[in-house]
């Protein structure tokens, strides 16, 4: 089993759609979770961090789930721009260095 | 904003070639990484630094190798390029504490390889 699974996709939605992601991980002891954007021929940068309790950023909601381990991604009023693949990444160490990130899912925002 | 550098964007290069690519950032950062990245494998770590000539394995080191002198600038070299090398090489750079901002990691726009 990988350390962490994401569904590929592509995920085609309408311009306005909620569409959500999931990313199942390994390791229980994994210690902070993270979802980055990575958009074509681009690096990834930081779409946002996942706490325990949950976490909102505009139309974006993140959560997490130890007991199932899983982090999801919720994206509502899907935009144009929105379109990228979502990379999946989790923290396995106190420090940077055991980063084990996933394929990501790839996401097309159609109008 | 941090900004990591990387200053080579497209090269090519030839088989047994000797290849550097350079990565510097501005925000005085610890930690700096140098990945690749490939189509259904995703990012790999080749090697990461946490201080000045100090580095540390990844999970695919074989065939390449690190320098850091200074602490904004980490190298990465192909000592005899190979067609297998062919990739997108990514530098990143983060502050070494957990929690916070501490794990944001940033990355630089990408090297293209090409090794013919």
């Amino acid at each position: 089993r990988k350390e962490v699974e994401q569904d590929p996709g592509p995920f085609n939605v309408p311009e306005g759609a909620t569409v959500a992601f999931n990313c199942t991980y390994s390791n229980s002891a994994s210690q902070s979770f993270f979802w980055y954007r990575q958009d074509c021929r681009k690096e990834p940068k930081l779409l946002m961090s996942v706490y325990s309790s949950g976490n909102e950023d505009g139309r974006f909601t993140a959560q997490l789930n130890r007991a199932s381990q899983y982090i999801s991604l919720l994206i509502r009023d899907s935009k144009l721009s929105d379109s990228a693949t979502y990379l999946c990444v989790v923290n396995n160490a106190g420090n940077n260095r055991k980063l084990i990130w996933g394929l990501g899912t790839s996401l097309a925002v159609n109008p | 904003d941090v900004k990591v550098t990387q200053s080579s964007r497209y090269l090519v290069k030839r088989t047994g070639e000797k290849v550097f690519l350079e990565c510097v950032q501005d925000m005085d950062h610890e930690n700096m990484f140098w990945y690749r990245q490939d189509p259904g494998l995703g990012l790999r770590l080749i090697y990461f630094s946490y201080d000045v000539k100090m580095k540390e394995k990844g999970d695919i080191p074989e065939g390449y190798s690190v320098s850091r002198e200074k602490k904004e600038r980490f190298s990465l070299i192909l000592e005899s390029a190979s067609t297998n090398q062919t990739s997108m090489y990514l530098c990143a750079s983060s502050l070494p504490r957990t929690g916070g901002s501490g794990n944001t990691i940033y990355f630089g726009e990408g090297s293209w390889l090409t090794v013919v």
